[in-house]
C-alpha cells in the first residue's frame, strides 16, 4: 500500500480552522484518500474521503492537490471535541482484505 | 441505530490464560474486521472476515491468536496463552463490505496481562 507522511502533531486555537496536512507521494491512480480521527479513549471514526476533487460534508473538507500527491483536511472552526489523532489512509480499489492501514496519525490538540 | 459493541470493555488476565473478546457487529454489516492498538502505537490489523469467505489472517501475530464468526454476525477473538506482550486495546470494525465503505469501530476491549 502507498505510504501517507503526517506531522505528529499540531495545535490549534478553539474556533479558529485548522488544516491537517498528509503527503502520499506514492499514491496511485485508483487509491482513494480517507480521513478518521480517533478521539481519546475510543475506537476511531470517519471523518472523509475523495478521490480527486476536493469534498466538503458536516464535520470537515478535504482539499486535494490536482497532482494528488497530497492532501489538506479542513476543520473550519476547531472545538476542543475536535482533539484527536487523525489518520490519513490510502485505500486502493484493489486493496486486498479492505482493510485500513493506519500510520502515526497527527495528534491534535484545541485550546480554549 | 446500534452501533458495533464489544465486550468486556476491560479485562485483566495472568500470563498463560486464553482470553476471549466478542464483538456484535452493526446489523446487516458483512465485513468484520479486527484490530488491536497498543499503548501509544497505531492500529494494526488483524483478521478480517467478508460474508461466507475464507477469513484473511494475515496480520494475526501467531498461532496463538484466532477468531471466527458464527452466522456471519458476531465474532469471537481468542488469545491463547496470554503474554504481557499482547495487552493493548482490541478494537473491532464492521462495513457493509464493499470496497471503499466506512469502517464503523466498536469502543474496544482493554487487554492488560499481568
Amino acid at each position: 500500500d502507498a505510504k501517507t507522511t503526517q506531522p505528529n502533531s499540531m495545535e490549534s486555537n478553539e474556533e479558529e480552522p485548522v488544516h491537517l496536512p498528509c503527503n502520499h507521494s506514492t499514491i496511485s491512480g485508483t487509491d482513494y484518500i480517507h480521513w478518521y480521527r480517533q478521539l481519546p479513549s475510543q475506537g476511531p471514526e470517519y471523518v472523509i474521503h475523495g478521490l480527486t476533487s476536493n469534498v466538503n460534508n458536516r464535520m470537515a473538507s478535504l482539499a486535494i492537490a490536482e497532482d494528488r500527491k497530497s492532501s489538506t483536511l479542513i476543520l473550519h472552526r476547531a472545538t476542543l471535541r475536535d482533539a484527536a489523532v487523525y489518520y490519513c489512509i490510502l485505500r486502493g480499489l484493489n486493496n486486498a482484505g479492505n482493510m485500513l492501514t493506519f500510520g502515526g496519525g497527527t495528534r491534535l490538540m484545541v485550546k480554549p | 441505530g446500534a452501533g458495533v459493541s464489544q465486550s468486556p470493555s476491560n479485562k485483566v488476565t495472568e500470563k498463560g490464560k486464553d482470553v476471549e473478546l466478542r464483538c456484535d457487529p452493526i446489523s446487516g454489516h458483512t465485513a468484520l474486521y479486527w484490530y488491536r492498538q497498543s499503548l501509544g502505537q497505531g492500529l494494526e490489523f488483524l483478521i478480517y472476515f467478508q460474508g461466507n469467505s475464507a477469513p484473511d489472517k494475515s496480520g494475526l501475530p501467531s498461532d496463538r491468536f484466532s477468531a471466527e464468526r458464527t452466522g456471519g454476525s458476531v465474532s469471537t477473538l481468542t488469545i491463547q496463552r496470554t503474554q504481557q506482550e499482547d495487552s493493548a486495546v482490541y478494537l473491532c470494525a464492521s462495513s457493509l463490505g464493499t470496497e471503499q465503505e466506512t469502517q464503523y469501530f466498536g469502543p474496544g476491549t482493554r487487554l492488560l496481562v499481568l
